[in-house]
């Protein structure tokens, strides 16, 4: 069975502009969170989405946004980019929201902003 | 908010020798402790968990204490090989509402030949 795969792995961007990431949960996975790891923060949690909705969202600011698909894929969007939200970002899936909750990782997608 | 405290941040033993690393978590609603290996340029791999009704649970080199009354979890790793450096992070889970896995600073595991 494939694993979690996330899109581009690689991106630059300039300050002010905005970018869009996507990830792809193993097959028949129905929630998909985002995290957002950084040397000096470690692994923050960003949203969750299960069917479509979003169930739990952390501590960031509202430029970060995510959506999920009806065949669970999902996009996180991240507007009006800042030199501080350069980072690798991590989506997980799980199959469902019982426990346990295990969470398996894609490879990321680093981000850099200039 | 729960907070997970990760110890030592970097770890060096011989090949063939334990290590163990250490966390502990605040809430103590939390009822979910995975563990995870992330090597460089790859995402975090799960490599074992345990639920707060279990205290210990092992698979082959690997094994994870949980202590519910001290809120704090630890991870052995046996009879080690060059290929389990990398940096490990455990994590706690908390349902109930606002349900999400936090995560401690992680260790950098190095295995010296």
């Amino acid at each position: 069975k494939a694993g979690v795969t996330q899109t581009p792995r690689y991106l630059i961007k300039t300050r002010g502009q905005q970018v869009t990431l996507s990830c792809s949960p193993i097959s028949g996975h129905r929630s998909v969170s985002w995290y957002q790891q950084t040397p000096g923060q470690g692994l923050q949690f960003l949203f969750e989405y299960f069917s479509e909705t979003q169930r739990n969202k952390g501590n960031f600011p509202g430029r970060f946004s995510g959506r999920q698909f009806s065949n669970s894929r999902s996009e996180m969007n991240v507007s009006t980019l800042e030199l501080g939200d350069s980072a690798l970002y991590l989506c997980a899936s799980s199959l469902n929201v019982d426990l346990p909750r295990t969470q398996y990782f894609g490879p990321g997608t680093r981000l850099l902003v200039l | 908010g729960e907070n997970v405290e990760q110890h030592p941040s970097t770890l060096s033993v011989q090949e063939g020798d334990s290590a163990v690393i250490k966390c502990t978590y605040s809430d103590s609603a939390s009822n979910y402790f995975p563990w995870y290996k992330q090597e460089l340029g790859k995402g975090p791999q799960l490599i074992i968990d345990i639920r707060s009704n279990v205290g210990e649970k092992k698979d082959q080199r690997i094994a994870v204490t949980l202590n519910k009354t001290a809120k704090h979890f630890s991870l052995h790793i046996t009879e080690t090989q060059p290929e389990d450096s990398a940096v490990y992070f455990c994590a706690a889970f908390k349902g109930g509402g606002n349900e999400k896995l936090t995560f401690g600073t992680g260790t950098r595991l190095t295995i010296i030949p």
